[in-house]
């Protein structure tokens, strides 16, 4: 079955840190692949996309992603985060299985200190 | 002016209870989804719909039944209501030709079944 594993659930940064989010699929097709992020008491706002071309894309709020098909990844990251970066941050992999769905990630809690 | 809407925002209800959930879309998408967000914030989908037709129903109780007048709106309705209903329930919007663009994200209805 298709599968989307965030393996950090909870992640506490201090401002300028540098930041990495792990996002692993199990999916053999050909996939889309997103970040939402979501912020407190908010809904899903999406990050930034890959759907094909380098596979290095950038998003909004200074934040990047990088697609490696050999290891089934999609990792987000940022150089130097801000406190109004907390937020909860999805993976999502949309795949065709029949029909085409998404597949989320179980989140990534990002807590930012000022 | 709102892209995607829910409406209500909060509903607490008592278990038993039957209760309604609307959904609106703007964005002359295709294409809408009902996902639920539980307490740790795991989004998994129930529904989804393109063009008033069902297309994805994951095992969700019978208790729950979507309906979709016209591709713009896509509504729950819950029967006979239980604790663990409660969770967050939100609906998206997408058009099926640009699969890769995401969804896009209502702000949530927050069921409590008390």
């Amino acid at each position: 079955a298709q599968s989307v594993s965030q393996h950090n659930h909870h992640v506490i940064l201090s401002e300028a840190a540098s930041l990495e989010l792990g996002c692993n699929y199990s999916y053999g097709g050909t996939v889309n692949l997103f970040w939402y992020v979501q912020y407190p008491g908010q809904h899903l706002q999406l990050l930034l996309k890959y759907f094909s071309g380098d596979p290095l894309v950038k998003g909004i709020k200074g934040f990047e992603a990088e697609f490696i098909k050999s290891k089934f990844s999609f990792n987000l990251r940022k150089p130097s985060v801000q406190w109004s970066d907390t937020a909860e941050y999805f993976c999502a992999v949309g795949v065709t299985s029949g029909t085409y769905k998404y597949i989320f990630g179980t989140g990534t809690r990002l807590k930012v200190l000022a | 002016d709102t892209a995607v809407s829910q409406t209500p925002k909060y509903l607490v209800t008592q278990m038993g209870n039957d209760k309604s959930i609307k959904c609106e879309q703007n964005l002359g998408h295709d294409t809408m989804y009902w996902y639920k967000q539980d307490s740790k914030k795991f989004l998994k989908i129930m529904f989804s719909y393109n063009n008033k037709e069902l297309i994805i129903n994951e095992t969700v109780p019978n208790r729950f039944s979507p309906k979709s007048p016209d591709k713009a709106h896509l509504n729950l309705h819950i029967n006979s209501l239980e604790l663990g209903d409660s969770a967050v329930y939100f609906c998206a919007s997408s058009q099926e030709s640009q699969r890769g663009y995401g969804y896009t994200f209502g702000s949530g209805t927050r069921l409590t079944v008390v």
